[in-house]
């Protein structure tokens, strides 16, 4: 079955604490994306990867982070720092030249 | 230059209608267009794409129309069904430059009532 996962589906974060999100794909595509969605709003870039071992800021980086060691996998850490993280957020990957594919999102609320 | 609007915001239609959704960009280098289709809890999945090499692209009962020299483009669902019902986005990226990143209009609520 090819295709994007991201795991959890539900994540509950308290104050101060740092979180990761799962994105994998399975696509052999090389550059992948991480995108904040809020109520009512367009998608967000946070970060994105176009090759392994390298990522570049999108619109939204402040209080994120992400690493790409493998292909396969580019985690999002949604950290301390990040003061409105309660959101919902989409990882994607990219079949050349343009189509981005996403995965099912995983949905962070800030108790 | 940047932005990519879409309107409306939201949009009820009935059933067997014909629904129509309008993005506007400002950059001349942008020249991937895709629509994605989100329904509610789920990520977005492409519909249609369209290059500015061409003013019309029609995948069954969606229909992208592209006015180059307005810069802008809409998409057209035909014979609109409930199960249409949905929030729907248009994009725009540049190939090779940026790293394909896509720039996304608001989106568009879609409800088709029976």
């Amino acid at each position: 079955d090819g295709g994007i996962t991201q795991s959890p589906k539900y994540l509950f974060r308290k104050e101060g604490q740092n979180v990761t999100l799962s994105c994998e794909q399975n696509l052999n595509h090389d550059a992948m994306y991480w995108y904040r969605q809020d109520p009512g709003q367009g998608l967000r870039l946070i970060y994105y990867s176009q090759i392994v071992n390298d990522f570049q800021k999108g619109d939204i980086a402040e209080g994120y982070s992400v690493s790409r060691e493998k292909k396969e996998s580019f985690p999002l850490t949604v950290t301390s720092a990040q003061k409105n993280p309660t959101a919902f957020y989409l990882c994607a990957s990219r079949a050349p030249p343009n189509t981005q594919y996403f995965g099912p999102g995983t949905r962070l609320t800030v108790l | 230059q940047q932005q990519v609007k879409q309107s409306p915001q939201s949009l009820i239609v009935q059933k067997g209608g014909i629904s129509i959704i309008n993005c506007a960009y400002e950059n001349t280098a942008f020249d991937y267009f895709p629509w994605y289709q989100q329904f509610p809890g789920k990520g977005p999945a492409l519909l249609i794409a369209i290059r500015p090499d061409v003013s019309e692209k029609k995948e069954g009962r969606f229909t992208i129309s592209f006015n180059k020299s307005a810069k802008q483009f809409s998409l057209h669902i035909m014979d609109s069904q409930p199960g249409d019902s949905a929030t729907y986005f248009c994009a725009a990226s540049m190939s090779n430059n940026q790293g394909g990143k896509l720039i996304f209009g608001q989106g568009t609520e879609l409800s088709v009532k029976p």
